[in-house]
């Protein structure tokens, strides 16, 4: 079966650093761009970061310069470093794999993990 | 930064036809893709390349995207369809931009 699976999320104080893992199975990190998105509590879905098959990455303008994505390709993991943390980083955080001809679209998802900044 | 606009919300009587608009500028040059997402649960692809559907998605999903407007079409709505949509466009800053959701209520 195909699938992602996040973990690594909880509850960290602000400045604080969290590191999120996304295990994949049926599917290689390497071989494919993958993507983490995230959602505050009520709001819509925002794009956080996507890591290319050939290695180059990209991040939203809100997290760039403190979060860092990479993969473990012998462990077949995507992570997403995040430092310096935020309330309003506060969200569920879900892994996914873009594909769809052209990697335009995100059609495979994690079941997601929660990240909680709070004092 | 490149924004997608949607409606808040879109009533539907079951049986009918809920249409679900999302709009950019100049969104017909890229592709439009779109997810449902039902409570407490992961978001789900159910058109890509504007009107291309992934297997085991029910034909009553459909979509299109021309000039600024991108739609997606449920026909014949079922209660099992009431769930926040979100459209998605690739573009180059930021690379995934999703739209501000839509919740479809099934009256």
């Amino acid at each position: 079966e195909v699938q992602l699976v996040e973990s690594g999320g909880g509850l960290i104080q602000p400045g604080g650093s969290l590191r999120l893992s996304c295990a994949a199975s049926g599917l290689t990190v390497s071989g494919n761009y993958m993507s983490w998105v995230r959602q505050a509590p009520g709001k819509g879905l925002e794009w956080v970061s996507v890591f290319y098959s050939g290695g180059s990455a990209y991040y939203a303008d809100s997290v760039k310069g403190r979060f860092t994505i990479s993969r473990d390709n012998s462990e077949n993991t995507l992570y997403l470093q995040m430092n310096s943390l935020r309330a309003e980083d506060t969200a569920v955080y879900y892994c996914a794999r873009a594909d769809c001809g052209g990697n335009s679209c995100l059609d495979l998802w994690g079941q997601g993990t929660q990240v909680t900044v709070s004092s | 930064s490149y924004e997608l606009t949607q409606p808040p919300s879109v009533s539907v009587s079951p049986g009918q036809t809920a249409s679900i608009t999302c709009s950019g500028d100049k969104l017909g040059d890229k592709y439009a893709s779109w997810y449902q997402q039902k409570p407490g649960q992961s978001p789900v692809l159910v058109i890509y390349q504007d009107s291309m559907r992934p297997s085991g998605i029910p034909e009553r999903f459909s979509g299109s995207n021309s000039g600024n407007t991108a739609t997606l079409t449920i026909s014949g709505t079922q209660a099992t369809d009431e769930a926040d949509y979100y459209c998605q466009a690739w573009d180059s800053s930021p690379l995934y931009v999703f739209g501000t959701g839509t919740k479809v209520t099934v009256l």
